[in-house]
């Protein structure tokens, strides 16, 4: 299995501009997440997806967007562009249905507005 | 805000036990402590948790204080690949959601 993945592993984009970040897990997971990690700080959580077709907000969903139309794909869609938007993204997932609720993280990409 | 309390650095000198404290003094009857790694900004690896009794697994042990108030991840050997921000969660298991995230604690194992 090749697990989380993601693309890109960087970008830099101009203020006011958009893009999709992509994510998609082979471990059949029902869970998807997404998280923001700021220089020196801990993750902070975007979005989540219980499954295909739900979604909800999670700490700073303000300036993002998702959707879940597959049971592995979970894009980030940023629309306006803006210089706080700097961050390293992760994308995660995770089964629920007994045993551990163990999330496994995406390499991340790296995002820089100018 | 997290709900947990760990300390900002540590360092272990190499082939010796890692011991990473966190204090939960709040934590909740029904809600497991998580610990996860991040190496070097590479996404988070998940470690070991427990709920009150201690556990082993081929990572790490963790050891949870009777009153579940605070817990110690043990690195029995550390080599220089342990090297990494270590994190301490506190949350109800499989109910999915959020990890909260505090600052975590830098581990430098040193040679």
């Amino acid at each position: 299995n090749a697990g989380v993945t993601q693309t890109p592993k960087f970008r830099i984009l101009k203020i006011g501009q958009s893009m999709t970040l992509q994510c998609t897990q082979d471990m059949n997971h029902n869970y998807m997440y997404w998280y923001r990690q700021d220089p020196g700080m801990g993750l902070k959580l975007i979005y989540y997806s219980v499954g295909a077709g739900i979604t909800d907000k999670g700490e700073v969903p303000n300036g993002y967007n998702v959707s879940r139309s597959t049971t592995e794909d979970f894009p980030l869609r940023l629309e306006l562009a803006a210089p706080s938007q700097t961050s390293v993204y992760f994308c995660a997932s995770s089964y629920l249905g007994g045993g551990p609720d163990t999330q496994y993280f995406g390499p991340g990409t790296r995002l820089t507005v100018l | 805000d997290a709900k947990t309390t760990q300390p900002p650095s540590m360092d272990c000198a190499e082939g010796r036990a890692a011991n990473l404290p966190c204090n939960h003094s709040t934590i909740s009857g029904n809600e497991y402590v998580y610990w996860y790694r991040q190496i070097h900004s590479q996404g988070p690896q998940y470690i070991i948790h427990g709920l009150k009794n201690n556990e082993t697994n081929e990572m790490a042990s963790l050891i949870i204080t009777e009153d579940r108030k605070s817990s110690t991840l043990i690195l029995p050997h550390a080599t220089l690949r342990d090297t990494a921000v270590y994190y301490c969660i506190v949350r109800v298991d499989n109910q999915g959601g959020k990890l909260i995230f505090g600052q975590g604690t830098e581990l430098s194992v040193k040679p």
